[in-house]
């Protein structure tokens, strides 16, 4: 089974901090994600890379940037958080076109 | 960019009685459909997918069926038992584009023991 891990379960950060989410897959996937998960609102894309050091705006990027030196590893950056970055954030992993995704367990982030 | 809309929001089941959740999409290139279920507090699993060259697919209480011509896709659940309370989402994946998963808002289904 593919394994996509992010390293904090839970965060609480303060308004203006740099914040740094990580995501790591086990599996060799080129494609992977990082969505934020909101309710009423579903899933939607940040950003998302293809390829090492490739990425793409998803549908929310502003505030946003992301980091994929290494293929097993795909960082999201919030350069200066605010209040309404508090969200679940989901990152993601996917072998190609014609497969699903796997998903990390999330990070639920709190900006205070 | 795709568009994908889910109806209803929240479904509320008797046990033993059929669920369905209908999504529509807006770009007929989209040729991938899976179906995550979402328990609280967990992360999205995938519990079923179609492809555009397949209309029907089932898998034990689950099945889901594709109407190309009308965009839309439906995940049917019969059976219903209270493990299967959770959020539902559809997503859809254009074939011209990235390799993103356009999803739709979620249908939270309680089955009423």
């Amino acid at each position: 089974d593919v394994k996509v891990t992010q390293s904090s379960r839970y965060l609480v950060k303060r308004t203006g901090e740099k914040v740094f989410l990580e995501c790591v897959q086990d599996m060799d996937h080129e494609n992977m994600f990082w969505y934020r998960q909101d309710p009423g609102l579903g899933l939607r894309l940040i950003y998302f890379s293809y390829d090492v050091k490739m990425k793409e705006k998803g549908d929310i990027p502003e505030g946003y940037s992301v980091s994929r030196e290494k293929k097993e590893r795909f960082s999201l950056i919030l350069e200066s958080a605010s209040t309404n970055q508090t969200s679940m954030y989901l990152c993601a992993s996917r072998l190609g076109k014609s497969y699903g995704y796997t998903f990390g367990s999330g990070t639920r982030l709190t900006v205070v | 960019g795709e568009n994908v809309e889910q109806h209803p929001s929240t479904l509320s089941v008797q046990e033993g009685d059929s669920a369905v959740i209908k999504c529509t999409y807006s770009d007929s290139a989209s040729n991938y459909f899976p179906w995550y279920k979402q328990e609280l507090g967990k992360r999205p699993q995938l519990i079923i997918d179609i492809r555009s060259n397949v209309g029907e697919k089932k898998d034990q209480r689950i099945a889901v069926t594709l109407n190309k011509t009308a965009k839309h896709f439906s995940l049917h659940i019969t059976e219903t038992q209270p493990e299967d309370s959770a959020v539902y989402f559809c997503a859809a994946s254009p074939a011209n584009t990235g390799n993103q998963f356009y999803f739709g808002t979620g249908t939270s289904l309680t089955v009423i023991p």
